[in-house]
């Protein structure tokens, strides 16, 4: 069974830190490619970053480049996301996605994780 | 960058058909994949590749891509169908992904 799970989520303060993970099971983590997307409090899903499954190419969302890192760690199948400069604006849950990539490079994502909520509040 | 269109809302009495559509420039020259969500869960794929299902969805969901629009089609809904729909497109003059603003369904 794919199990995706997402930790680090919390509260931080404008300008301040966080380091998400997701732990992945259940697949071969290596062969795919994952993405962050998150979702604001009574908002929509907003996709934030993706990492190829050899993080060979990766992207971010505008709202987010040079703040945000995506890594990952085949070994570990594990996925991170490491946010500075956190603002108001990056309130919300973040969701961990497996994504499958099918002819032409289109993707969706067949798998998520429940989420972890980073509230940036002073 | 692309833009996905969806009704805010989408109203269906049960047993009916309810159409949620997703207008984007040239869609149907794009892959488009939609997502159920029910409040306090995660996303669930319902549809892929325009129309195709997941094991484990019912048949009576399917999709359609075409022109400036793609619709996602629940035949004989039911109360458990009401939920948040979002479609989503990859980018390709971008490599970025993109999620219509999505579609509250609610089941009458």
């Amino acid at each position: 069974e794919v199990q995706l799970v997402e930790s680090g989520g919390g509260l931080v303060k404008p300008g301040g830190s966080l380091r998400l993970s997701c732990a992945a099971s259940g697949f071969t983590f290596s062969s795919y490619s994952m993405n962050w997307v998150r979702q604001a409090p009574g908002k929509g899903l907003e996709w934030v970053s993706s990492i190829s499954s050899s993080s060979s190419y990766i992207y971010y969302a505008d709202s987010v480049k040079g703040r945000f890192t995506i890594s990952r760690d085949n070994a570990k199948n594990s996925l991170y996301l490491q946010m500075n400069s956190l603002r108001a604006e990056d309130t919300a849950v973040y969701y961990c996605a497996r994504a499958t990539t099918g002819l032409l490079g289109t993707t969706y994502f067949d798998y998520w994780g429940q989420g972890t909520l980073v509230t940036v509040s002073s | 960058s692309y833009v996905l269109t969806q009704p805010p809302s989408v109203s269906v009495a049960p047993g009916k058909t309810a159409r949620i559509t997703c207008g984007g420039n040239n869609i149907g020259s794009k892959s488009v994949h939609w997502y159920q969500q029910k409040p306090g869960q995660a996303p669930v794929l319902v549809i892929y590749y325009d129309s195709d299902r997941p094991s484990g969805i019912p048949e009576r969901f399917s999709g359609s891509n075409s022109g400036n629009t793609a619709t996602l089609t629940i035949s004989r809904v039911e109360a458990g169908d009401e939920a948040d729909y979002y479609c989503q497109v990859w980018d390709s003059s971008s490599d970025h992904q993109v999620f219509g603003g999505g579609t509250k369904l609610t089941v009458l």
